[in-house]
């Protein structure tokens, strides 16, 4: 069974740095393309970025150069690394994984990180 | 970025309607489309990809169609589950972008 578990938010001043980690059982993460999507209190949801299996990564333009999608092979584990965090980057912060069929197929159950001084 | 717009942003419906929610790309997408079901503190499911495919596990009063720029979701009869925020999400190209949401409630 597919199983994907953030993990890493938190209350961070602005300008601060988080690292998010997607932990996930039941299939490879290498294996397959993984996306981050937010979702601010109250709001609609926004993609944040995806790494495909080969290693090419995409950015939104609000967190390019400030946010960072890696994985772990060992860990079976995706991460979201952001820095110069911005009192806009409060949110929700949901790992998927991007099917075969393209659309978001398997879902975490999201980490809250907010910024606030 | 291709802007996608869904209407209405909220409907209201009783048990058994037939209920359509409509979205709109900025530009055409094929059928690069997908919706997505989502419950008050939970992440969303998805229900429908490349715009008319039922995802396994979803009930078949769910449906899908439309291509190009113009897309809708059916829920042939609505039952008590159903009562949620609907998303469309664009897969054409990037930055995924998405509906700004329906929010179905009961009437």
């Amino acid at each position: 069974e597919v199983q994907l578990v953030e993990s890493g938010g938190g209350s961070i001043q602005p300008g601060g740095s988080l690292r998010l980690s997607c932990a996930a059982s039941g299939f490879t993460v290498s294996y397959n393309y993984m996306t981050w999507v937010r979702q601010a209190p109250g709001k609609g949801l926004e993609w944040v970025s995806v790494i495909y299996s080969g290693g090419t990564t995409y950015y939104a333009d609000s967190v390019k150069g400030r946010f960072t999608i890696s994985r772990d092979i060992s860990k079976n584990t995706l991460y979201l690394e952001m820095d110069g965090l911005r009192a806009d980057d409060t949110a929700v912060y949901y790992c998927a994984t991007v099917g075969v069929t393209g659309a978001l197929d398997y879902w975490g159950q999201g980490t809250l990180v907010t910024v606030s001084s | 970025d291709i802007q996608m717009t869904q209407s209405p942003s909220t409907l209201s419906a009783s048990v058994g309607d037939r209920v359509t929610i409509t979205c709109r790309a900025s530009q055409s997408i094929s059928s690069w489309l997908a919706w997505y079901q989502q419950k008050p503190g939970k992440a969303p499911n998805l229900l429908i990809y490349k715009a008319s495919s039922l995802q396994s596990g979803v009930p078949s009063r769910f449906s899908g169609s439309g291509s190009g720029t113009e897309f809708t979701l059916t829920i042939s009869s609505l039952q008590p589950d159903d009562f949620a925020t609907y998303y469309c999400q664009q897969y054409n190209s990037y930055p995924y972008t998405f509906g700004q949401g329906t929010n179905l409630e009961i009437k």
